[in-house]
């Protein structure tokens, strides 16, 4: 089945530094990822829609300029939390669709998730 | 995309079904309905999906009424590690990769 790998898993780090996180779908193409935030006890919920090859499109209220969003190949795209605060300590998640099998109905695939803690 | 409406919790005696309801009484013609499993701490999991007709898989089934305004996701034999949170999430299909919108779920407990 399809694989959406992310990584790390888990960070730490200090306040005001930058954190990388790393989303790869492993066995087919996604031209579209997404990034999901999940705070505790709450939902998923959308923070931007990554685009291979053009800009990220973010839902309202997420600083496009704070979570840098990178989908450079057709496999792999990136989300980097730039000056890191507390607030932004959260769980992360990725998830893609097959682009070369959009069969009606073909389901998302996401990643593990990344749980970032920013001290 | 259509509004679901799910319990927020349920309980299951392990190795008896998990019958698991959702709401859907909004949805279109072109809507899927989409079933995940959140596990504490992973990302979520595809669970199975369907239009009109019943679907089952080997993780599965889901039972979809007659007029699509409700249904049902069926595990089968549920086991400790089934304890998750269930997403019932209804969706137009355009043959474009577009995202999920995820409400708060049924927490379903498997109890030994």
């Amino acid at each position: 089945g399809a694989v959406v790998s992310q990584h790390p898993s888990w960070v730490i780090c200090k306040s005001g530094t930058s954190v990388k996180i790393e989303c790869r779908s492993l066995d087919f193409q996604a031209t579209t990822m997404f990034w999901y935030r999940q705070f505790p006890k709450q939902s998923l919920m959308l923070m931007a829609t990554s685009n291979e090859g053009s800009k990220a499109t973010y839902e309202q209220g997420v600083e496009k300029d704070k979570f840098l969003i990178n989908h450079a190949s057709l496999t792999l795209s990136t989300l980097t939390v730039t000056s890191a605060h507390p607030e932004d300590s959260s769980f992360y998640i990725c998830s893609a669709r097959d682009s070369l099998n959009l069969l009606k109905g073909s389901p998302l695939h996401f990643g593990n998730g990344t749980r970032l803690t920013v001290t | 995309d259509a509004k679901t409406t799910q319990p927020p919790s349920m309980d299951c005696a392990e190795g008896r079904a998990a019958n698991l309801p959702c709401n859907h009484s909004t949805i279109s013609g072109n809507e899927y309905v989409y079933w995940y499993r959140q596990i504490h701490s992973q990302g979520p999991q595809y669970i199975i999906h369907g239009l009109k007709n019943n679907e089952t898989n080997e993780m599965a089934s889901l039972i979809i009424t007659e007029d699509r305004k409700s249904s049902t996701l069926i595990l089968p034999h549920a086991t400790l590690r089934d304890t998750a949170v269930y997403y019932c999430i209804v969706r137009v299909d355009s043959g474009s990769a577009r995202q999920l919108t995820f409400g708060s779920g049924t927490q379903l407990t498997v109890l030994p």
